[in-house]
């Protein structure tokens, strides 16, 4: 089955500085990637997602890039805000078949 | 985005007892339902994928007697953790995914936190 695999655990970042966070998947089938942003104890959100034929897509401060070849995706935020500040988890799965994969979550903290 | 409504949000519960909890579509059919659950500080894990009008399909690892879902309707399903323990302390999520709207996307309910005493 899918393997997803998310780093580092945690993230810190300065206010208005970027955030990248990483994903590998093992599944060369999944053909889509989403990101969820999930507060404590809150429902996770998604916030962006991508398809596997695309290779970027963007929304405003956030963007996810995808690299069919290596088998990763990023989420990038610019501008980063204390409001960003929360688990980002990502996750893949092929689109005929419903279930996600996610992987372990990274907190990101932003620092004002 | 489409609305999944999940009840209760918390429940406490005696050991030994039974807690349903239920996860609607508000705004459109779901075929199918999941059931996930997340322990503090860490990832969802799929436990069931809920089917409507047929059986539910299971996670490796996960007691289909002990979690039992119904899905009856296309716009409810219902995950039933019976007999439960101290260990069955979690946080229990519902998603669904709307078909028709928003490129299928997959959308959460709002969790349940489930407190076995």
């Amino acid at each position: 089955g899918e393997n997803v695999e998310q780093h580092p655990s945690t993230l810190s970042v300065q206010e208005g500085d970027s955030a990248v966070i990483k994903c590998t998947y093992s599944d060369s089938a999944s053909n889509y990637f989403p990101w969820y942003k999930q507060e404590l104890g809150k429902r996770p959100q998604l916030i962006i997602d991508i398809r596997s034929n695309v290779g970027e897509k963007k929304d405003q401060r956030i963007a996810v890039t995808l690299n069919k070849t290596a088998k990763h995706f990023s989420l990038h935020i610019t501008e980063t805000q204390p409001e960003d500040s929360a688990v980002y988890f990502c996750a893949a799965s092929i689109w005929a078949n419903s279930k996600l994969t996610f992987g372990k979550g990274i907190t990101l903290s932003v620092r004002p | 985005g489409a609305v999944v409504s999940q009840h209760p949000s918390w429940v406490i519960c005696k050991s030994g007892t039974s807690v349903k909890i239920e996860c609607r579509s508000l705004d459109f059919q779901a075929t199918t339902m999941f059931w996930y659950r997340q322990f503090p500080k860490q990832s969802l894990m799929l436990m069931a994928t809920s089917n409507e009008g047929s059986k539910a399909t299971y996670e490796q690892g996960v007691e289909k007697d002990k979690f039992l879902i119904n899905h009856a309707s296309l716009t409810l399903s219902t995950l039933t953790v019976t007999s439960a323990h101290p260990e069955d302390s979690s946080f229990y999520i519902c998603s669904a995914r709307a078909p028709d709207r928003e490129a299928g996307k997959l959308f959460f309910g709002s969790g349940t936190q489930l407190s076995v005493l």
